[in-house]
């Protein structure tokens, strides 16, 4: 069975552009949650999306965005991109809402921010 | 906010000796996990130890948990030049967020 794939791998974007990041999770996975990586902040809860409906959200301004499609793919969106939001960008999936059950993650996406 | 937190943040040691990482969160749980991620990789899920067991194995892998002290665990045996990785726990918050400890950065010398 394959496992999350998350798409870019790598990306550079200059301030003030958006991107999109995307995320498959495996088959039959309802639950996608995605998580920002840096050295200075760690690892941060960004939002989980169940059966296409925001189930919750971390503590990120609203330039940080996603949907979660019909078939369980999700997307991360980030406008106006800032320096500090160069990161490792993180998707999880798991069979059904994460909390309680076991998430796995994709290889995850680099963003460098220039 | 970070609910674990490991300690020590790093660790060297000689292959084939036990390795002991620590965390200790803040808040009741109901259940504590442990992940690796080798260097600017994903994190891999080790274990998952529920608030009511007090122990848990998996291979190499020996996981406590003990709620009185809020803290937890992860003994890596017999380590290997594989097991250089960082290792993480998470619990989640009454938020239903996913809180992650700053990581105890483990190193095996071959």
């Amino acid at each position: 069975k394959a496992g999350v794939t998350q798409t870019p791998r790598y990306l550079i974007k200059t301030r003030g552009q958006q991107v999109t990041l995307s995320c498959s999770p495996i088959s039959g996975h309802r639950s996608v949650s995605w998580y920002q990586q840096t050295p200075g902040q760690g690892l941060q809860f960004l939002f989980e999306y169940f059966s296409e409906t925001q189930r919750n959200k971390g503590n990120f301004p609203g330039r940080f965005s996603g949907r979660q499609f019909s078939n369980s793919r999700s997307e991360m969106n980030v406008s106006t991109l800032e320096l500090g939001d160069s990161a490792l960008y993180l998707c999880a999936s798991s069979l059904e809402a994460a909390s309680g059950n076991t998430i796995y993650f994709g290889e995850g996406s680099w963003l460098t921010v220039v | 906010s970070q609910q674990g937190e490991e300690d020590p943040q790093a660790l060297s040691i000689q292959e084939g000796e036990n390795a002991t990482m620590n965390c200790s969160y803040k808040t009741s749980i109901n259940n504590l996990q442990w992940y690796r991620q080798n260097s600017g990789r994903g994190l891999v899920h080790l274990i998952l130890i529920r608030s009511n067991e007090r122990e848990k194995h998996s291979g190499r892998l020996r996981v406590t948990l003990d709620t009185s002290k809020k803290s937890s665990s992860l003994l890596i045996t017999a380590s290997r030049a594989a097991d250089t990785a960082s290792y993480f726990c998470a619990t989640y918050d009454s938020n239903y967020q996913l809180i992650w400890g700053a990581g105890t950065k483990l190193i095996i010398k071959p």
